[in-house]
């Protein structure tokens, strides 16, 4: 069974600190990672993506893999109360099947 | 683009009900996905088509739960009979095809069987 663990949370920041969100995965074959953020009662929208092992930066956003430790993180710097939502980690192996995990809930405070 | 299409957004109905739900991908993407969100069990696939051939069909929960894409423009998830159980929100989701891929996401159907 390929599984995605995250914590559940919730992760309570103030506003302008970095928040930091973790995942790890069971499958060592997962080639693909991808972070999705979801506003409460709305649709995941894809937020970044990462295929090698290290860190990618996106604006605020910055994804790292470490394969050898089935680890994906992504760090949000000076967040802002509109980061607030779930955060959810997928990985995809061989075929386009992503596994989610459940999902960190992430509040950012004024 | 208007996106990827589900109807309807709400459903309520009685247990034993079929109960369809509908989605229409966007234009020119190649794979559609069907996802059951719950509190309980996160973000499920229940089932994927590629160039409107079902692929993977693991996650059907049983055989109450059917899809079909009769086309390139439309896909059905059908559930007979519904259970109080299946109450969730259903996602339908596309991408062009191929891995690596980003799935974009349909508003979703929240379904609920009383």
């Amino acid at each position: 069974q390929k599984e995605v663990e995250q914590n559940s949370g919730p992760l309570s920041v103030p506003e302008g600190a970095i928040a930091s969100l973790n995942c790890t995965y069971s499958d060592r074959g997962s080639q693909s990672f991808f972070w999705y953020r979801q506003y409460s009662g709305k649709s995941p929208e894809l937020i970044m993506f990462i295929y090698s092992n290290g860190d990618k930066e996106d604006g605020r956003f910055t994804a790292q893999l470490n394969k050898a430790s089935q680890y994906v993180s992504l760090l949000i710097r000076d967040s802002q109360p509109s980061d607030s939502a779930t955060y959810l980690c997928a990985t995809q192996g061989g075929s386009e099947k992503l596994v989610f995990g459940k999902g960190t809930k992430l509040t950012v405070n004024p | 683009d208007a996106g990827v299409i589900q109807s309807p957004r709400h459903e309520v109905t009685e247990m034993g009900q079929e109960v369809t739900l509908r989605c229409k991908p966007i234009s020119g993407h190649n794979s559609l996905f069907w996802y059951r969100q719950t509190m309980m069990r996160g973000l499920e696939l229940l089932i994927y088509f590629n160039n409107n051939v079902p692929i993977d069909d693991s996650g059907m929960p049983e055989d109450r739960f059917s899809a079909k894409m009769p086309n390139a423009s439309f896909s059905t998830l059908k559930i007979q009979p519904s259970e109080p159980r299946d109450s969730a929100v259903y996602f339908c989701a596309t991408d062009r095809g191929t891995v690596g891929n980003e799935q974009f996401f349909g508003p979703g159907t929240r379904l609920t069987v009383l």
